[in-house]
């Protein structure tokens, strides 16, 4: 079955660190992978998308993901993080038309 | 360009009850597709409507059903409601059904069953 996994719940970085999220995925064949955000209280919005190509993308408010065949992967990594990334961060992957979405993680941002 | 809307925002009903919820989908969508996202948990597909056709199913029960409409607007309905129905119900509209097209999401319908 198609499964999207996020090891970590909870993650807690300090203003101006880096960041990397990680997402795994199982998956029978090239996945469609997606990140999202969502704020207390938001809907979801887009950070960047994975269909083929170059296995680095880039997204909105300075996040990338880099998708790894070998390692069933598609991390997400800020080099510096500001205050207002914090939220949660779901990894999804598109199958047979629709969206199967990891637990969540949920990034807090120490100043 | 307006995005998707949701309503209502918050909603409080009781065991046993019935809800409808209505979801607005973006200008030049005609694909609509509905998240149950329980707390702390992932959102999880219910089902998709594609040109007022049912276009996929999750695995939920049958009390919960939905309409589109001609304007691709459309609706969630809950029948005899249990306290595990209490979630964040997301709509998210797309071109297409298709796996590159983008889904854009409401803000979403806060469901509490007492």
């Amino acid at each position: 079955a198609q499964s999207v996994t996020q090891p970590d719940i909870h993650i807690t970085v300090s203003e101006g660190a880096s960041l990397e999220l990680r997402c795994n995925y199982s998956y029978g064949a090239t996945p469609y992978l997606f990140w999202y955000v969502q704020s207390p209280g938001q809907g979801l919005q887009l950070l960047l998308k994975y269909f083929s190509g170059d296995t680095l993308v880039q997204g909105i408010k300075g996040f990338e993901a880099e998708f790894k065949r070998s390692q069933s992967s598609f991390n997400l990594r800020k080099p510096s993080v500001h205050w207002s990334d914090a939220a949660e961060y779901f990894c999804a992957a598109h199958g047979r038309g629709k969206l199967i979405f990891g637990q969540g993680t949920e990034l807090s941002v120490k100043p | 360009e307006t995005g998707v809307t949701q309503s209502p925002t918050h909603l409080i009903k009781t065991r046993g009850q019935q809800v409808t919820l209505r979801c607005s989908s973006q200008s030049g969508h005609n694909t609509v597709s509905w998240y149950q996202q329980a707390l702390g948990q992932g959102p999880q597909f219910i089902f998709q409507y594609y040109r007022e056709e049912e276009n996929g199913r999750g695995n939920f029960p049958p009390r919960f059903s939905g309409l589109q409409f001609p304007n691709y607007s459309s609706e969630l309905n809950v029948n005899a409601l249990e306290l595990d129905d209490s979630a964040l119900y997301l709509c998210a509209s797309s071109r297409d059904p298709g796996e590159r097209d983008e889904q854009y999401f409401g803000p979403g319908t806060r469901l509490t069953v007492t």
